[in-house]
């Protein structure tokens, strides 16, 4: 079984330019999160998503970021007009649809703003 | 505030040592969860223990929760060099199906020859 893949693993971008960021599931799982982590911090939770819904978004900002898992393909974080701020390792996790359950994660995506 | 604080912040042992990292949080919880995150990699969970229980084990990793004190340990046995990393505990309310994870800040553990 194939883990949690999330490309790209090194983003670059350019501040008002816009990065998009993915990540496929383990298979079997049906809920994906996503997590932010600055250097030498803990994981901060952002979006939690089934298929096709957003069940719990209150980690994430409400301007210029969002987040979609649709019915085919992989979940996609998106941020807008990036800037500085958003320098950060972005993590995403996968589980099956069962109650305590350990999430599996990937590797993560390093966005660099220049 | 953060849901877990863990604490030592930074650890250095030697190897065959015994390293023990604790972790508090401030609200009730369904279970608490431990994970392992080397340089530059995701995390890998290491043990769950949900809050009916008291111990748990793993291998050479023993975990406790006291949830009178709100408070859980992590205990490495016989460490290596290999379990040079950071850890994090995460606790986990559950409001459906499956949950978020609420994540301390981590303890960075360094093992010496």
């Amino acid at each position: 079984n194939a883990g949690v893949m999330q490309n790209p693993r090194h983003l670059v971008r350019r501040r008002g330019q816009e990065a998009r960021l993915r990540c496929s599931p383990m298979k079997g799982h049906s809920h994906v999160y996503w997590y932010r982590q600055l250097p030498e911090e803990g994981l901060k939770f952002m979006v939690y998503l089934q298929k096709e819904n957003i069940i719990d978004e209150s980690g994430m900002p409400k301007e210029r970021f969002s987040a979609e898992f649709p019915k085919e393909g992989p979940s996609i974080l998106r941020i807008q007009q990036v800037v500085r701020g958003d320098s950060a390792a972005y993590f995403c996790a996968s589980s099956p649809q069962r109650v305590n359950q350990p999430q599996h994660f990937g590797d993560g995506t390093r966005l660099s703003i220049l | 505030s953060q849901q877990g604080e863990e604490d030592p912040q930074a650890l250095s042992i030697q190897e065959g040592e015994n390293a023990t990292m604790n972790c508090s949080y401030k609200t009730s919880i369904n279970n608490l969860q431990w994970y392992r995150q080397n340089s530059g990699r995701g995390l890998v969970h290491l043990i769950l223990i949900r809050s009916n229980e008291r111990e748990k084990h793993s291998g050479r990793l023993r975990v406790t929760l006291d949830t009178s004190k709100k408070s859980s340990s992590l205990l490495i046995t016989a460490s290596r060099a290999a379990d040079t990393a950071s850890y994090f505990c995460a606790t986990v309310v559950n409001t459906g199906t499956a949950s978020k994870l609420t994540f301390g800040t981590g303890t960075r553990l360094q093992v010496t020859l």
